[in-house]
């Protein structure tokens, strides 16, 4: 079975604190990986995929597979960091995306 | 461009009868996929399409259904609505082509569906 999940429905922090949102997955193969965001009156829009190993807007993700996990880091969070986040799977061989419920980011001032 | 645009923004239907979402996806994608959002939940994968046919298929009955024309633009048709059926209706479309990123998918604002 493919899923994700995130444990976190809410998660609060202060304004430069560090921020790490959690998610699992489950999957036999080796999946992508990818984190997704959603601003306040925004469209879905990708952040980040593990295979590019890149720093998006300051966040880093790291995939452990031993783990199974592929949480999302940031060392300082901002004020604009507010939003919904989405870690989502494609399963090997498949553009099909599987996403976990979402965990909601406030990063107050 | 606009990327990619859904009509219409929000629909109100009655149980039993059938609506139709439409996509058109960002300009050079030739690839869309359909995905359902219930309230606090994440994004649910309905079906794919490419070259005017369903490329994959999610865990959903046969009430959904799609299509893809040749300008790559593709509709949503859900039969027999259901109480459970309300939601927001997301598109987003990709390319297949071999010099591009399959996964790179762009997100329409979604069409609100609420069936009564």
């Amino acid at each position: 079975a493919q899923r994700v999940t995130q444990p976190e429905k809410l998660l609060s922090v202060f304004k430069g604190a560090p921020v790490e949102l959690k998610c699992n997955y489950s999957y036999s193969g080796s999946p992508e990986l990818f984190w997704y965001v959603q601003y306040s009156r925004q469209r879905l829009q990708l952040l980040l995929r593990h295979i590019s190993r890149e720093s998006i807007k300051g966040f880093t993700a790291d995939l452990n597979k031993g783990e199974t996990s592929f949480h999302l880091k940031k060392p300082f969070a901002q004020e604009e960091d507010s939003a919904m986040y989405y870690c989502a799977l494609s399963p090997g061989g498949s553009e099909k995306l599987v996403f976990g419920k979402g965990t909601k980011l406030t990063v107050n001032p | 461009d606009a990327g990619v645009t859904q009509s219409p923004t929000h629909l109100i239907k009655t149980r039993g009868q059938q609506v139709t979402l439409r996509c058109s996806p960002k300009s050079g994608h030739d690839t869309v996929s359909w995905y359902q959002q219930a309230l606090g939940q994440g994004p649910q994968f309905i079906f794919q399409y490419y070259e005017e046919e369903e490329r994959q298929r999610g865990n959903f009955p046969d009430r959904f259904s799609g299509h893809q024309f040749p300008n790559y633009s593709s509709e949503l048709n859900v039969n027999a609505l259901l109480l459970g059926d309300s939601a927001l209706y997301l598109c987003a479309s990709s390319t297949l082509r071999m010099d591009t990123d399959p996964y790179e998918q762009y997100f329409g604002p979604g069409t609100r569906l609420t069936v009564t």
